[in-house]
């Protein structure tokens, strides 16, 4: 149990569908992170939120939208995904958003579009 | 831009032998930290390094960062069936604006 909680462990969703993903830290932490993980590659950041504000969006495709209502929760918002975004979506918190601070990683959402 | 490039992307090891993975960074890093992913699981910290040179230990495994801060390496001697996973380096550079630029890891696999 690493503190960071992320629902559903699984998900199926046709091209059409809209889903959401949430995450949720019980740590007291600042900053919250989306990464995507897709085999033999590097994890990709996507969003990250400090305090509640978004600081960094990596280029993301606008079919995922996040949302953070509070430092605790974090929510992916999807729609309209493609196949190629199938992958492992994890949530992490860190203390702060420097690089001196270690992730803690939710369980992840297996994400499979069909 | 910025890489990390970790070698090699598997690795087969009867039990009992000796692993190793490492991390080259294109740039000149700040401080390198690594995870474990265990199957179907997802990446827990192990260490953080920040000193040139720096090495540090965990039991079987030890990891180290090199003079220049531009490689590192994670060793694990005499390997057990517990430490089967896939390990992450993730290096942070002053120029990479608080991004952790992770490499794509290491399988470890131990042959039956």
């Amino acid at each position: 149990e690493t503190g960071v909680t992320q629902t559903p462990r699984h998900l199926v969703m046709g091209m059409t569908n809209k889903k959401s993903l949430k995450c949720e830290q019980h740590l007291g932490h600042n900053a919250m992170y989306w990464y995507k993980q897709s085999a033999k590659k590097p994890l990709e950041l996507m969003f990250v939120y400090s305090l509640e504000e978004r600081v960094e969006n990596n280029s993301v495709p606008s079919r995922f939208s996040p949302e953070c209502p509070n430092s605790s929760h974090l929510f992916l918002h999807l729609h309209t995904l493609q196949p190629e975004d199938s992958a492992l979506y994890l949530c992490a918190s860190s203390q702060d958003r420097t690089t001196n601070e270690k992730l803690f990683f939710g369980s992840g959402t297996q994400l499979s579009v069909l | 831009g910025q890489q990390v490039m970790q070698i090699p992307q598997y690795q087969h090891v009867q039990e009992g032998e000796d692993f190793t993975t490492y991390c080259n960074s294109s740039t000149t890093l700040s401080n390198i930290q690594w995870y474990k992913q265990r199957p179907g699981g997802h990446p827990v910290f192990l260490i953080q390094l920040v000193k040139s040179g720096e090495v540090k230990k965990q039991k079987r495994l030890t990891f180290q960062f090199g003079e220049a801060k531009k490689n590192s390496s994670l060793h694990i001697t005499a390997t057990q069936t517990t430490d089967v996973g896939t390990y992450f380096c993730a290096g942070a550079s002053w120029g990479s604006n608080y991004q952790l630029i992770w490499g794509a890891g290491t399988k470890l696999i131990i042959k039956p």
